[in-house]
Formats: C-alpha cells, structure tokens, sequence
C-alpha cells in the first residue's frame, strides 16, 4: 500500500522564521506535490515536481519554495513565515502517467504566530 | 484551462438515506474524473476514479459516480449513508495532457443525522 508520510501532524513556529515541511514516499512515485488546504477554497497547488531536482510553480508559490534532491523526498520551505501562511499543507505522490490518482498524508496543521 | 464546481458546501442527510454529491467540471475534451473522501484530521483518501469506458464507475465504500458528457457533471452517489460516511468530499478533474496536476473542487462537508 502507498505510504506519504508527512514529518508534522502540528507545527507552531513564529513570524520571520524559516520552516521546513517534509514528505517522503515510498512508492517509486516520479510525480510530488504540495498543496495548502483552507476553508471553502478546497486544495490549491503550491508546487509540484516530476522529477529529483525538478519543480514546478502550481497556482500559488509565491513565499514558498520546494527542494527535491531525492526520489522519495520533496520538501516545502517557507523562506520567512507569516501569519496568512497559517494553513493545512498536504503532500500528495503520483506515477507519472497522467491518468493516475495522487495519495496523499496526513497533512501538517501549520501555526504561524 | 479546466476547472471544478462543487455548488454545495455543505449536505446533512440521515442515516440510511440516499446521497447525491454535485460535481460540475470544465474542460475541453474529456477528462479525468476523481471522487476523494477527507475525514477529520486526515489528508485525503481516492475513492473513484473515470478515465473512459463505462460511465458508471464504482468505488470503494459503497460509493458510486455516473459520468455524463452532456452535461459535464460528475454526480458521486450512495444509496444508504452511515454515520462513518461523514467527511469532507473533494471532486477533482485531471487533463490528459498534464503531468498528473489536477484541480479539486472546494469540497462538500457531509453531515450524517442519526
């Protein structure tokens, strides 16, 4: 069984700090993806990346970075958090065929204080 | 550029009644058509999915979906609730021609009445 595992369920940090979310995959899956999850705006794509070392902006990226230097891993940076980037964040893994569902984790409830 | 309607925020319905979701979509050719199910404080778990063939798919958990080209609707179906099916429910819409990105629809939070 596909396995994201997301490194947070909760994450408290501060204003101006830099925040690391991290997600690993078990699965072989080409395709990651970031997303933030907030009420009545359902899933918005942050970033998303098909390859290592590969990205791609999604529809909102702007205060957000992501890094993939291994397969399995994709991690999502918040260069210097603020309080608006309080959210769920969910990342998601998919092959690469485009006709493949994307598995999610748990998610990450992240406070920016 | 596709997009996902999703005209109810939020549906109660009682324990072993029938269940019908909305999902509207827009897309210029046929797409790809996924049910996902969020419970409280989890990520989101596919429960269907409509690539071609068949237009009445069949999911896990009892759930069921028809897809209908004319008009561009995704409907999610059960026809009896639990208590346990009381969740957020996403429809999401995939080209054919992307790297696997999908758009979600903003979601319909169902409540079960006992």
């Amino acid at each position: 069984d596909v396995k994201v595992t997301q490194s947070s369920r909760y994450l408290v940090k501060r204003t101006g700090e830099k925040v690391f979310l991290e997600c690993v995959q078990d699965m072989d899956h080409e395709n990651m993806f970031w997303y933030r999850q907030d009420p009545g705006l359902g899933l918005r794509l942050i970033y998303f990346s098909y390859d290592v070392k590969m990205k791609e902006k999604g529809d909102i990226p702007e205060g957000y970075s992501v890094s993939r230097e291994k397969k399995e891993r994709f991690s999502l940076i918040l260069e210097s958090a603020s309080t608006n980037q309080t959210s769920m964040y969910l990342c998601a893994s998919s092959q690469r065929q485009p006709n493949q569902p994307q598995h999610f984790g748990d998610g990450t409830r992240l406070s920016i204080l | 550029a596709q997009s996902v309607t999703q005209p109810d925020i939020h549906i109660t319905v009682s324990e072993g009644a029938s269940l019908e979701l909305r999902c509207n979509y827009s897309y210029g050719a046929t797409p790809y058509l996924f049910w996902y199910v969020q419970s409280p404080g989890q990520g989101l778990q596919l429960l269907l999915k409509y690539f071609s063939g068949d237009t009445l798919v069949q999911g896990i958990k009892g759930f069921e979906a028809e897809f209908k080209r004319s008009q561009s609707s995704f409907n999610l179906r059960k026809p009896s609730v639990h208590w346990s099916d009381a969740a957020e429910y996403f429809c999401a819409v995939g080209a054919r021609s992307s790297a696997s990105k999908i758009i979600f629809g903003s979601g319909t939070r169902l409540s079960i009445r006992p």
